[in-house]
């Protein structure tokens, strides 16, 4: 079993609308939680990191967090073109990274 | 401010080879780590650097090494290449003592093809 689980996709989402991405993570001991994006033949870019339950908004992004649950998700809000990537969930625990396989979201005009 | 830095963007090399990929970190940053990419398993960690010394290693063969300078720009080396070692290798670096908290700044990349 992967520590970081991300449905791979694609995730189609149509221009205007909402995205939402899922990650779960297996280890208890995660303390802080990121997401990258990697457009194809790039390197990933951190777009939001989260420590606390809750929410946390940054533009049009907003991650949310349930340690409980072990839950991890991404809101894309007024979804653009360029916003075409795959989003990497990462899990931090004591200074070890582990990454999800990653979502491919692909916005359709 | 410049960003992470990675020698050289692209390598051919042959089974049995070794090579060895340069990442010069953003300045400041003590913090480097290298990753490799493939499309059937994503990100694995191979292993992080800090003030020159091994903090955390990955699962992988003893192939794979690295080291840091004093400036903090670290290599990463691979002897007796295998086809499976194809794969984009990424580098990252972070602010000292807190990549827990800031996360990292990824390099270009070196996409390593083994023939």
């Amino acid at each position: 079993q992967k520590e970081v689980e991300q449905n791979s996709g694609p995730l189609s989402v149509p221009e205007g609308a909402i995205a939402s991405l899922n990650c779960t993570y297996s280890d208890r001991g995660s303390q802080s939680f990121f997401w990258y994006r990697q457009y194809s033949g790039k390197s990933p870019e951190l777009i939001m990191s989260i420590y606390s339950n809750g929410d946390k908004e940054d533009g049009r992004f907003t991650a949310q967090l349930n340690k409980a649950s072990q839950y991890v998700s991404l809101l894309i809000r007024d979804s653009q073109p360029s916003d075409s990537a795959t989003y990497l969930c990462a899990a931090q625990s004591w200074g070890k990274f582990q990454f999800g396989a990653g979502t491919q979201v692909v916005v359709t005009p | 401010k410049a960003g992470v830095t990675q020698t050289p963007r692209y390598l051919i090399k042959t089974r049995g080879q070794q090579v060895t990929l340069s990442c010069s970190p953003i300045s400041g940053h003590r913090s480097v780590s290298w990753y490799q990419q493939t499309p059937g398993q994503g990100l694995q960690f191979l292993f992080e650097y800090f003030s020159e010394t091994q903090r955390n290693k990955g699962n992988f063969p003893g192939r794979f090494s690295g080291r840091q300078f004093s400036n903090s720009r670290s290599e990463m080396n691979v002897s007796t290449l295998e086809l499976g070692d194809s794969a984009l290798y990424l580098c990252a670096s972070s602010p000292s003592g807190t990549v827990g908290t800031i996360g990292y700044t990824f390099g270009s990349g070196t996409r390593l093809t083994v023939v």
